[in-house]
């Protein structure tokens, strides 16, 4: 695998479920960040974690819980989401933060019904 | 506050011609400027940037044009490609701030 891998990436979940998104570079960056995307919307940088320590938390929601157990790997918690909550879920690296030119993940389309 | 808007959400191009994708900032301590390059089902995609100390930078096929007098952005892609299909993303980002401001996107559609 190269690149920013994430799984998975399609999730349908309900309100009460309580699920998780993986990240995963292979790039041996520092810096990982999660962003959402909706429809005719630019996209919203939530988190921004540097060498697993967060540095950024832009005033998400705590039903959005995000880990990074080391420089390689990040999660996203979910739990009892809201349907505005559906969208693309993105996870980028960059090689220190600040580094303007992030990589990108697939991304995981989640629907909450 | 900061934003970043394209002006147009979609644009239509024939093949073989060349495209530009305009961008706006409002932001006049805005001196970083990215592109991005969104395929359908792929995360973003870097394909160029400017700093405010350039009016133009080129690439493979690609010019960015930075006009900072009115606080405008383009992207142009010469001869373009069925795979230049995408939507585009203009950023900006300033001294001091390690995040980058989105705009919303222009879908660019190839017509053969």
């Amino acid at each position: 695998e190269t690149g920013v891998t994430q799984t998975p990436r399609h999730l349908v979940m309900g309100m009460t479920n309580k699920k998780s998104l993986k990240c995963e570079q292979h790039l041996g960056h520092n810096a990982m960040y999660w962003y959402k995307q909706s429809a005719k919307k630019p996209l919203e940088l939530m988190f921004v974690y540097s060498l697993e320590e967060r540095v950024e938390n832009n005033s998400v929601p705590s039903r959005f819980s995000p880990e990074c157990p080391n420089s390689s790997h990040l999660f996203l918690h979910l739990h009892t989401l809201q349907p505005e909550d559906s969208a693309l879920y993105l996870c980028a690296s960059s090689p220190q933060t600040g580094d303007y030119e992030q990589y990108f993940g697939p991304g995981t389309r989640l629907t909450v019904t | 506050g900061e934003s970043v808007g394209l002006h147009l959400p979609t644009l239509s191009v024939q093949e073989g011609d060349n495209s530009i994708i305009n961008c706006a900032y409002s932001n006049s301590a805005s001196d970083y400027f990215i592109w991005y390059k969104q395929e359908s089902g792929k995360g973003p995609q870097f394909i160029i940037d400017i700093r405010s100390n350039m009016d133009k930078r080129q690439g493979q096929r690609v010019t960015v044009l930075l006009n900072k007098t009115v606080k405008h952005l383009s992207l142009q892609i010469a001869a373009t490609q069925p795979g230049d299909s995408a939507v585009y993303f203009c950023a900006e980002s300033h001294f001091g701030n390690e995040k980058l401001t989105f705009g919303t996107g222009t879908r660019l559609t190839i017509i053969p």
